[in-house]
């Protein structure tokens, strides 16, 4: 079973540019998540997707931009990288929301701004 | 606002231990609490979720403890193996949320043959 699975793996931006993070689940879960993960410091929510269509804004969205493709993906945008997004960045999934749902994460994308 | 703060950050002990590990919140409003399991290199999967009405799970050789009150959660690993060494991190869900979690920083647990 893939679960929830995220690309690329390991990157590494020039201050400026762009890319988008994909993420995609095959639990059929209505919910979606990205996450960043820094040193020394708890997951922060960026942006979350209740369900297919909606998307919201979590603790830090500044710098980032969602896309909730389909009930499947939901994508990760960074229009102008900064030093300060280096980071690794998680995509998890639940059923419906955390009522007492279980979140399940990928593996991680590893993000390097220079 | 909410702060979850997880001591020690890192801890290591012989094998066939048994140890604790610790998880204090500021703020009593919860509806859960889970533990994860962080492995180098790759996500993180949930261990054990305790509802605010909870006191306890168990799971195995984990067992998780909630004192809402006091706003503290321990995470106690019975017998210890080496493949116990990872990062444990707990999260809680605050009442008025059903989409946020609060973190703490994990504390990094290794298990010495």
């Amino acid at each position: 079973n893939a679960g929830v699975t995220q690309t690329p793996k390991f990157q590494v931006l020039k201050t400026g540019q762009s890319m988008t993070l994909q993420c995609a689940q095959d639990m059929n879960h209505n919910s979606m998540y990205w996450y960043r993960q820094d040193p020394g410091m708890g997951l922060r929510l960026i942006y979350y997707s209740a369900s297919e269509g909606t998307t919201d804004k979590g603790e830090v969205p500044n710098g980032y931009n969602v896309s909730r493709l389909n009930k499947r993906e939901f994508s990760l945008r960074l229009e102008s990288a900064a030093p300060s997004q280096t980071s690794v960045y998680f995509c998890a999934s639940s059923e419906q929301g955390l009522w007492g749902n279980t979140i399940y994460f990928g593996e991680g994308s590893w993000l390097t701004v220079v | 606002k909410q702060e979850v703060t997880q001591i020690p950050a890192a801890l290591s002990v012989p094998e066939g231990e048994n140890l604790v590990l610790n998880c204090s919140f500021t703020d009593s409003a919860i509806y859960n609490l889970q533990w994860f399991r962080q492995d180098p290199g790759k996500g993180l999967t949930s261990l054990l979720l305790i509802q605010s009405s909870q006191r306890e799970q168990t799971s195995g050789r984990l067992n998780a403890s909630l004192d809402k009150s006091s706003g503290r959660s321990t995470l106690y690993i019975a017998a210890s193996q080496p493949g116990d060494s990872a990062t444990y991190l707990c999260a809680v869900r605050p009442e008025d949320s059903n989409y946020q979690l609060i973190w703490g920083a994990g504390t990094k647990l290794i298990i010495k043959p």
